[in-house]
């Protein structure tokens, strides 16, 4: 069946320091692969998403990986801050105007000060 | 523009009792999905409204119902209450691609904590 599944699941990473949390797939067939990112209290937040045709997207401070040969994504965030401490998520959706998607299993990111 | 909206944010029931929930999305967003998070099961899709109409539909139960109404404000239901569906209920609304929406973007709102006891 399909899943979207996470390999670690807390990390800590030193203020200021680069981070990568990485998610693996099954679902050869899906079309998007995004990222969410959830703090205490609040709802999944977008962060950036990346087409199953590209390799890599960047963002603001945030890189996207995908290497659909191991079914592996990975986000990078650079420079981390305070703020970037939440549980992220990755999610798959199938192909545009489906609004069904299949979330990992979350990470949690701890940015040390 | 304000935010997807939720109510109410918590929510204590016995089981075998009923509940609605009550998402209003974001002005222009026509999708609203829904989703329930866990500890154990994290993340997993419920349904989707678009235009009245579910589009899509995840693996629960009968008793998880939901209905979407013509100002894209949305409800869903709960009927005959377990132990096992207290979780936190979040709502998500999504733009299309004519208003320059994302495939899987999605905004959420902040939950409905549901305890049932």
């Amino acid at each position: 069946g399909e899943s979207v599944g996470l390999h670690l699941p807390t990390l800590s990473v030193q203020e200021g320091d680069n981070s990568i949390i990485n998610c693996a797939y099954s679902n050869s067939a899906s079309d998007y692969f995004i990222w969410y990112k959830q703090e205490s209290g609040k709802g999944p937040q977008f962060i950036i998403d990346i087409r199953s045709n590209m390799d890599k997207r960047q963002g603001q401070r945030v890189t996207v990986l995908l290497n659909k040969t191991v079914k592996h994504l990975s986000l990078q965030i650079a420079a981390t801050q305070p703020g970037d401490s939440a549980v992220y998520f990755c999610a798959e959706n199938r192909y545009f105007g489906n609004e069904k998607l299949t979330f990992g299993t979350g990470t949690r990111l701890t940015i040390i000060p | 523009k304000a935010g997807v909206t939720q109510t109410p944010r918590y929510l204590i029931k016995t089981r075998g009792q009923q509940v609605t929930l009550s998402c209003s999305p974001i002005s222009g967003h026509r999708s609203v999905s829904w989703y329930q998070q866990t500890p154990g099961q994290g993340l997993q899709f419920l349904f989707e409204y678009f235009s009245e109409t579910q589009r899509n539909k995840g693996n629960f139960p009968g008793r998880f119902s939901g209905r979407q109404f013509s100002n894209s404000r949305s409800e869903m239901n709960v009927s005959t209450l377990e132990l096992g569906d207290s979780a936190l209920y979040l709502c998500a609304s999504s733009p299309n691609a004519l208003t320059g929406g994302r495939p899987g973007e999605q905004y959420f709102g902040p939950g409905t904590r549901l305890t049932v006891t």
